[in-house]
């Protein structure tokens, strides 16, 4: 079965660190999607690459997060500084179409 | 922007029982994605809907779509622990369904046995 990976898993941080969440798309998926989801506000869309070209990050907070792609493997979502208020799990997400958008295991992200 | 609401935001069964969940939208919808959550997991997709009064089933559950397209339901006949999870619904967002899903806040469902 091909799978999206996410690393890591779980991660605890203090405030004002920087945060790296990876993810590793399905290979041949050209559609990469980062969506936010916390009890107060649900699964939330953040950012999404096609081709590894960024066409939206109207959902993220600009001046703290980043998401990238470097290449084909990856795709990187970025904190820094870290708040709280970003404590939630972090989805990375890959497909060719909406309806085939695979959903990896999260990153469950703790900001003390 | 879309705005889609779920109901019940939790809902406890007794094993056996039938269940529906339902997905509302303040706009038409285009496409309809069912997808099914387990606790500290990702989200597995469901079902898909676009047409009105489409409705498709896979195994014991059952999506609908209303012929005006703002709503949806998910019906499971004779629930089982298997069924336990949240369940969200998520919409093609207004740029098209490949540029993201907005989603629901999902239906925590607790079967009890």
């Amino acid at each position: 079965d091909a799978r999206v990976t996410q690393t890591p898993r779980h991660k605890v941080t203090e405030m004002g660190q920087e945060v790296t969440m990876r993810c590793q798309p399905i290979l041949g998926h050209n559609t990469v999607f980062w969506y936010r989801q916390t009890m107060m506000q649900g699964l939330e869309l953040l950012a999404y690459f096609r081709n590894r070209a960024p066409l939206d990050d109207s959902g993220m907070p600009k001046d703290r997060f980043s998401a990238e792609m470097p290449d084909a493997t990856l795709a990187t979502l970025k904190i820094q500084p870290s708040e709280p208020r970003d404590s939630a799990v972090y989805f990375c997400a890959s497909g060719l179409q909406v309806f085939s958008q695979i959903f990896g295991p999260g990153t469950r992200l703790t900001v003390l | 922007s879309q705005e889609l609401e779920q109901s019940p935001q939790s809902l406890i069964v007794q094993e056996g029982k039938n269940l529906t969940i339902n997905c509302t939208s303040s706009k038409t919808l285009y496409g309809l994605y069912w997808y099914k959550q387990k606790y500290g997991e990702g989200l597995i997709f469901l079902m898909m809907l676009q047409k009105g009064g489409e409705e498709k089933s896979h195994e014991k559950i059952t999506a609908k779509l209303d012929e005006k397209k703002q709503q949806s339901s998910l019906h499971i006949t004779a629930s089982q622990p298997s069924h336990a999870g949240i369940y969200l619904c998520g919409a093609d967002t207004p740029g098209g369904g490949a540029d993201g899903l907005t989603f629901g806040k999902g239906t925590h469902l607790i079967i009890q046995p």
